[in-house]
This record gives structure tokens, sequence and C-alpha cells, in this order.
């Protein structure tokens, strides 16, 4: 297992597109979460899932956003009428249940919204 | 609301030197998780060390050791004998269930 990956690495969008992000864990951990990290901050939570059942959803996931992870493998966000405010990297992390656990987090995708 | 700040946007150290990274945070948990998270230009974000809060023994990992004050909720992070390699943004972040960070701190080490 090489690690979590995410596809694209990079998009570039026009204002009002529909866009979808996948992220691949690393297979044995049950936990996949997903963050938005903006220039010249922290990674801002967006949601967490425990296997397929998403657990909790950041108030900075607004109605267009939205999370699955159908088989409790990979999952995807998707952002629907994008808008310029939504260019960031977005970030996926996985673990194993325990908080002590360490999040292995993947590349990222960067999303410019034009 | 659980929240973590770290004070200084910005650090430069000469190679070689101990530098030290401050953290502070606030929580109403009990039971909570610190970490201290590197993530270098272009590249992706990696843990450098970990903290249990009901451990009072500071944790260590080579060149790396935090200094953990619960009373306090202090978590600094001290990197002795800095390497070019150390360059990166440093994160600090707070774990009950989800990963809450700071802002971060970006860390130059000179030749």
């Amino acid at each position: 297992d090489t690690g979590v990956s995410q596809d694209p690495r990079h998009k570039i969008t026009k204002r009002g597109q529909n866009v979808t992000f996948r992220c691949d864990p690393i297979s044995e951990h049950n936990r996949l979460y997903w963050y938005r990290q903006t220039l010249g901050q922290g990674p801002e939570f967006l949601t967490y899932f425990q296997n397929e059942a998403q657990l909790e959803k950041s108030r900075l996931l607004s109605d267009r956003f939205s999370a699955e992870r159908p088989k409790g493998s990979f999952s995807t966000l998707e952002i629907q009428r994008t808008e310029q405010g939504d260019s960031a990297m977005y970030l996926c992390a996985s673990s194993s249940a325990s908080p002590f656990y360490e999040q292995f987090f993947g590349p990222g995708t960067r999303l410019t919204v034009l | 609301a659980q929240t973590v700040t770290q004070s200084q946007p910005e650090m430069s150290v000469q190679e070689a030197e101990t530098v030290t990274l401050s953290c502070t945070y606030d929580t109403s948990e009990s039971n909570y998780y610190l970490f201290w998270y590197k993530q270098p230009p272009s590249r992706q974000m990696i843990l450098v060390i970990r903290q249990e809060a009901y451990k009072q023994q500071n944790a260590t990992e080579n060149r790396f050791s935090v200094n953990f004050q619960k009373a306090a909720k202090s978590f600094s992070l001290k990197i002795s004998d800095s390497q070019l390699g150390d360059t990166a943004m440093y994160f600090c972040a707070l774990r009950s269930e989800k990963l809450v960070f700071g802002k971060g701190m970006k860390l130059t080490v000179n030749p």
C-alpha cells in the first residue's frame, strides 16, 4: 500500500460548474476525513466517515458540498455550482478508529475556480 | 469549541541550531491528543510527533521533542540540530475525534 491517494491533483474549473474529487485511503483504515486548506491557513475539517457512515459534517460543508463513501473504501467529494471562494486545497486523510492513531494525509487536490 | 493557536507566523534558524515552536489550545474534553504535523513545500502533510493528554511525560522523537504543559494548555515543539530538510510549514493540531489545526508556522532553516 503506497498511502493515501487523491485524484485529480489539480482541477481548474469555471464558476458554476460541478467538480468531483476522489480519495483512496490506506486499505486497512476505516476512518476517512476531508479537510480544506486555503493559502496561509491550516486545514479545516469538512467531514469524516467511519466505514461507509458519514459521522460528522462541518458547518463549512454547505448544501453545495456532498461526500460519499459507498462501500467503505474510496470516497468522493462533490462540489456543485462552484464559486470562486471554493478555490482551495482539498485534503483527504485516513486512520484507524482510535484518536491516538495518526491520520495519514494524501497529496491533496488543488481546486481553482475561475 | 476546540481551538488551536499558533501565534508565530514565521521563524528562521541557522542549520544545527535549536528552535522552539509555540502552540496553545483550548478544549473542554478530558481525553484528547496533540500532534505536530509538518508540510514541506509542495509536499503532503506528515506527522512529526504526538502526545497523549493523559501522559505527563513529554514525547520525544529523535531531534524532535515537546514541552506539554496541560494546565497552561501549551504544547510547544523543540527541534534540535536543525537541518535544511526541516524547512516547512508546521501545524499544531488537537484531536478528540477530528483534527483541529492551528494556522501554522513557516520555519526556514538557513545554511
